[in-house]
Formats: structure tokens, sequence, C-alpha cells
């Protein structure tokens, strides 16, 4: 199956700074790609859906401008978690879709566990 | 609104089987996906059933009926390793993921 990667695993940063987490698709281009955070014992939240080449779309109530995304190619999308606070420590997790593929699945990174001190 | 439903906990005994239910409610329909979730990993794709009936993958299978809006992820032969959260989600007509919160499952020896 197809395989996506996330960087980095987990992260420890202090409040007020920026953390980036990188994903990327390894074996297919993505043409849109899907972040979402949970929470511990809570399903998952889409945060914002990617477009290669495009502004990405934002779920109501996130805030694009303190979590950046940028995808830029077809195998890669960033997001950039601004001015972090404690509130922001959550798990990460990036999506992508392959457009060839059969079925409309998404195949999920491994996620990113983000610590604000 | 959109609302996914699936029970909160689920305990079974190893070896049994046990099937977890998921009703929905969307706007559109493109198909509706079982995700394992173990403890503090991403998810990982487990079924899709876009067409009413029954997907048979080995000990798992998943039932689909778009008329009444259910669809419930069937587990045989329990494992240990089967102990995760199960995800029941429906891709929208604007092919986006509907999440419902997961269904815990604890298996006992």
């Amino acid at each position: 199956g197809a395989v996506v990667s996330q960087h980095p695993s987990w992260v420890i940063c202090k409040s007020g700074t920026s953390v980036k987490i990188e994903c990327r698709s390894l074996d297919f281009q993505a043409t849109t790609m899907f972040w979402y955070r949970q929470f511990p014992k809570q399903s998952l939240m889409l945060m914002a859906t990617s477009n290669e080449g495009s502004k990405a779309t934002y779920e109501q109530g996130v805030e694009k401008d303190k979590f950046l995304i940028n995808h830029a190619s077809l195998t890669l999308s960033t997001l950039t978690v601004t001015s972090a606070h404690p509130e922001d420590s959550s798990f990460y997790i990036c999506s992508a879709r392959d457009p060839l593929a059969e079925l409309n699945e998404q195949y999920f990174g491994p996620g990113t566990r983000l610590t604000v001190t | 609104g959109q609302n996914i439903d699936q029970p909160t906990e689920m305990t079974a005994t190893e070896g049994a089987i046990v099937q977890i239910n998921c009703t929905y409610q969307t706007s559109g329909f493109n198909g509706l996906f079982w995700y394992q979730q173990h403890a503090g990993e991403a998810p990982t794709f487990l079924s899709y059933n876009v067409l009413d009936g029954l997907e048979e993958k080995g000990r798992f299978s998943s039932f689909l009926s778009r008329s009444k809006g259910y669809s419930y992820l069937l587990l045989k032969e329990l494992q240990m390793k089967d102990s995760a959260s199960y995800l029941c989600a429906v891709m929208d007509s604007n092919y986006q993921l509907i999440w419902g919160a997961g269904t815990k499952l604890i298996i006992k020896p």
C-alpha cells in the first residue's frame, strides 16, 4: 500500500516558538493532503485540507494564521504551528489521497506528538 | 448537520466475535471506511464499503446498508492485539471524511 511519512514523530518546544511538521507521500503523488489533530481519548478532528499549488481550506474554528499550511509539491505538505501554546499540545496526523488508487481511502502518516511547555 | 454514531467502548473475550455498529447521517455518500487505531498511533485502513452488503477480509468483515444509514464491523476469533479503537468514517458528497468518535475495544483473556 501507499506510504505516508511524517517528521518529526515527536517534538517538545517552548511556549511562543514555532514548530514545522512535514508530511510526505513516499510512493505516490498526492494532490490533496489532510491535516488532523487528535486530543487524548478523542476522535480525529480535521484541521485543513491542503491542495498542491493552492491555498489550504481550513475547517471552522481553525486559525489559518496560527496553523500555516504549505503544499508546495505533489509529495510534500508542511504544517507550521506558530507561536505555540500549551493548549496546542496534541497528536497531529496527516493523510494523503492517491488520486490513482482504486478506493478513495486516505493513507495516514504515523503522526507527530507535539508538547508545548 | 452531519453525524456519525458508534458506541464509546466495548468489551469482548479472546477468541470470541464482536460487532461494532455505526450509524450515520451525512450530506451525500461516497463510501464508508473502517480504521483501526492503536493508542498513540495513527489510524490504519481496515475496510471500505460503497455498495450494500458484506465485505469480508480475513477475520474482519464490514457490512453496509445505505437505506438505513448503518454499518457494522465484525471481528472474529478475537486476539489480544485487536484491542484498539475502531473508527467509522463516511466520505460525503465533497469527498471529505466525516469521522465518528471511535469505539474503544477491550479484549479480555
